[in-house]
């Protein structure tokens, strides 16, 4: 069946730190790749994608690189500031455009940065 | 991208009683998803709701509990049913809007959190 399994949180950096949230996945063909966020008092947001292997999503400096080879999609991001404090959801779908919507979603990592 | 609202954005309920989630969005789509975070745990899709025909639901859900109604191609409602402490969750209504690619994107309600007495 399809999964995911999520760096378990809390997480709290300082500004400035470089930032590594790990994910792995289960599938049984070949998923889209995504990373989620939810701010404080908001919604899901979609952060970036990946829909095939190797592919790199990136969006505000956070980047994720799909690995068939060691099924992982780990999150990363070189200087994170107070701002990226939130919840990082990383999900994975075997659907494709209209099909897509069926999402198998990790815990949560739960970020803080502190300035 | 699509604009989605949700009501009520929390309440507070007695154990037995039921309550009812409406999902409005901004523009017409096909399917219409609602999903579940209880406290301290990942989303789980609860049904998939499309226009004019039944809710699909997912392993471990059930009409009788959480029954869904999709009027129209801009609006849904989730009903959970006779209540216990066990379904106080964050339920999120989500739409997929397909882009160019045909790679599709998810939207979120920022969701509906529940608390049961």
């Amino acid at each position: 069946g399809n999964s995911v399994t999520q760096m378990e949180g809390p997480v709290t950096l300082s500004e400035e730190a470089f930032l590594t949230i790990n994910c792995t996945y289960t599938a049984t063909g070949y998923p889209s790749l995504f990373w989620y966020v939810q701010y404080p008092g908001e919604g899901l947001q979609l952060l970036l994608k990946a829909t095939k292997a190797d592919d790199k999503g990136s969006n505000k400096g956070f980047e994720a690189t799909y690995r068939k080879e060691t099924t992982s999609f780990h999150l990363e991001k070189g200087s994170v500031q107070v701002s990226d404090s939130a919840v990082y959801f990383c999900a994975l779908s075997e659907g494709r455009g209209s099909t897509l919507g069926r999402l198998y979603f990790g815990r949560g990592t739960q970020l803080t940065v502190w300035p | 991208s699509a604009v989605i609202s949700q009501k009520p954005s929390r309440d507070i309920c007695q154990r037995g009683t039921s309550l009812t989630i409406q999902c409005q969005v901004d523009s017409q789509v096909t399917m219409m998803f609602w999903y579940r975070q209880q406290p301290g745990q990942s989303l789980t899709l609860i049904a998939t709701a499309n226009q004019g025909s039944e809710a699909t639901y997912e392993s471990g859900f059930v009409i009788d509990k959480f029954p869904i109604s999709r009027p129209n191609l801009t609006f849904s409602t989730l009903t959970v049913s006779n209540m216990s402490p066990e379904d106080s969750s964050i339920y999120l209504c989500s739409v997929v809007k397909a882009n160019p690619t045909n790679t599709g994107e998810l939207f979120f309600g920022e969701g509906s959190r529940l608390t049961v007495l």
